[in-house]
């Protein structure tokens, strides 16, 4: 079975502009989480998305969306790009509808954001 | 509020010696808990879980994990370290916030590095 993966894994904007990135997961995998993880933050939830509906969602600004399609890929979305959203953002899914809270969670390699 | 407490940022080791990091959290009623562990270029990996019975838990790769619940406590043990598990070890703790929603809240990580 193919990994997660995320799609780009490096990407460099510049401030002010928005960013999409791409999560597919596991194949049969409904739920798929989104972190940001930096070295003075640590990991951050960001999100949580269960057949197409965000379930959770962790203590960041509009200015990070998602989404997730009927196939379970999920997208993210940062607009207007701020400096301090330079971090690696992981993406992980998981099998079963108690989420990423009590399943196993897979990670893929993330996306490293570089925002200059 | 809930919270994880992962005291060592880095913890070193000789190679062969037994190893013990620790985890500690806040929360009212029993917790799921993880570890995982990050490795130098690759995603991070379950290494092994607790929701309830035995407070004993094995996990891959020879490790092992304690609940103790009068400690709030959640250490991560192995008896003998070889040089590949030098890595960042991420405690978790899923739990019910106040919007009735779960969330998998992290530590901020123990940095494992192993002397020859």
């Amino acid at each position: 079975k193919a990994g997660v993966t995320q799609t780009p894994r490096y990407l460099i904007k510049t401030r002010g502009q928005q960013v999409t990135l791409s999560c597919s997961p596991i194949s049969g995998h409904r739920s798929v989480s989104w972190y940001q993880q930096t070295p003075g933050q640590g990991l951050q939830f960001l999100f949580e998305y269960f057949s197409e509906t965000q379930r959770n969602k962790g203590n960041f600004p509009g200015r990070f969306s998602g989404r997730q399609f009927s196939n379970s890929r999920s997208e993210m979305n940062v607009s207007t790009l701020e400096l301090g959203d330079s971090a690696l953002y992981l993406c992980a899914s998981s099998f079963g509808a108690q989420g990423s809270s009590y399943n196993e969670q897979f990670f893929g390699p993330g996306t490293r954001l570089t925002v200059l | 509020a809930q919270s994880v407490t992962q005291p060592d940022i880095h913890i070193t080791v000789s190679e062969g010696a037994s190893l013990e990091l620790r985890c500690n959290y806040s929360y009212g009623a029993t917790p799921y808990l993880f570890w995982y562990v990050q490795s130098p270029g690759q995603g991070l990996q379950l290494l092994l879980k607790y929701f309830s019975g035995d407070t004993l838990v094995q996990g891959i790769k020879g490790f092992e994990a304690e609940f103790k619940r009068s400690q709030s406590s959640f250490n991560l043990r192995k008896p003998s370290v070889h040089w590949s598990d030098a890595a960042e070890y991420f405690c978790a703790v899923g739990a019910l916030l106040m919007d009735s929603n779960y969330q998998l809240i992290w530590g901020a990580g123990t940095k494992l590095i192993i002397k020859p």
